[in-house]
């Protein structure tokens, strides 16, 4: 592994499902975070993770749930889809918050 | 208003052409800036960080104006490859660290 993983790469998934999507990081960066992206609104954060240990929230949370149980880890849960929840999905990390940020090649997630 | 406002494009611009990105930040108190450039559907990835007094990086040139809280890019001498979107990102800190990424401004280059 070199940099920051996701997985899957794109998912389709039938409303009511539970779904996790992973995250890898093997640059021992602090910092983790989750973005959806949706045409015309950008980047906007889920969740995001300062330190192994602690998740915060960030604009748009309800409905997902994450955990960073290691520092390199930091999965992001939908427990139960919803079709507004069709979007592109980021995983990043960042040697610390508030410095430069590295992407993860993101899972394009259909919730039918 | 949003919190950073890009100008969404699509800027059409000829190979060779100047051409020019402003981003503004609504938080006074906003305390790093960073260009990221995203191609379709990719991830971002970051272009160049934006510095108080200015910085350049080859053919990018990135500045920041506090008082007008605004932060620019300048591409000279466009490339076809430098066709993306480009967005705009804001740090505040106010108790911890509060990233903004502008919603992007899209990039045509054409022969």
């Amino acid at each position: 592994i070199a940099g920051i993983t996701q997985a899957p790469t794109s998912q389709i998934l039938a409303a009511g499902r539970r779904m996790t999507l992973r995250c890898t990081q093997d640059m021992r960066h602090n910092a983790m975070y989750w973005y959806r992206q949706d045409l015309g609104l950008g980047l906007r954060l889920i969740h995001y993770s300062n330190t192994a240990g602690t998740t915060g929230k960030g604009e748009v949370p309800d409905g997902y749930s994450v955990s960073r149980a290691n520092t390199d880890d930091f999965p992001l849960t939908l427990a139960s889809a919803v079709p507004s929840q069709t979007s592109v999905y980021f995983c990043a990390s960042s040697a610390e918050e508030g410095t430069e940020a590295f992407f993860g090649q993101g899972t394009r997630l259909t919730v039918v | 208003r949003k919190e950073v406002e890009q100008d969404p494009g699509p800027f059409n611009v000829p190979e060779g052409a100047t051409v020019a990105f402003n981003c503004t930040y609504s938080n006074s108190a906003s305390q790093s800036f960073f260009w990221y450039r995203q191609d379709c559907r990719k991830e971002p990835k970051l272009l160049m960080s934006v510095y108080s007094s200015g910085n350049e990086d080859g053919r990018f040139t990135a500045q920041l104006n506090r008082a007008s809280q605004y932060i620019s890019l300048l591409i000279r001498d466009s490339k076809l490859s430098d066709s993306a979107t480009y967005l705009c990102v804001v740090n505040t800190y106010t108790g911890g660290f509060k990233t903004i990424f502008g919603a992007g401004t899209r990039l045509f280059v054409k022969a």
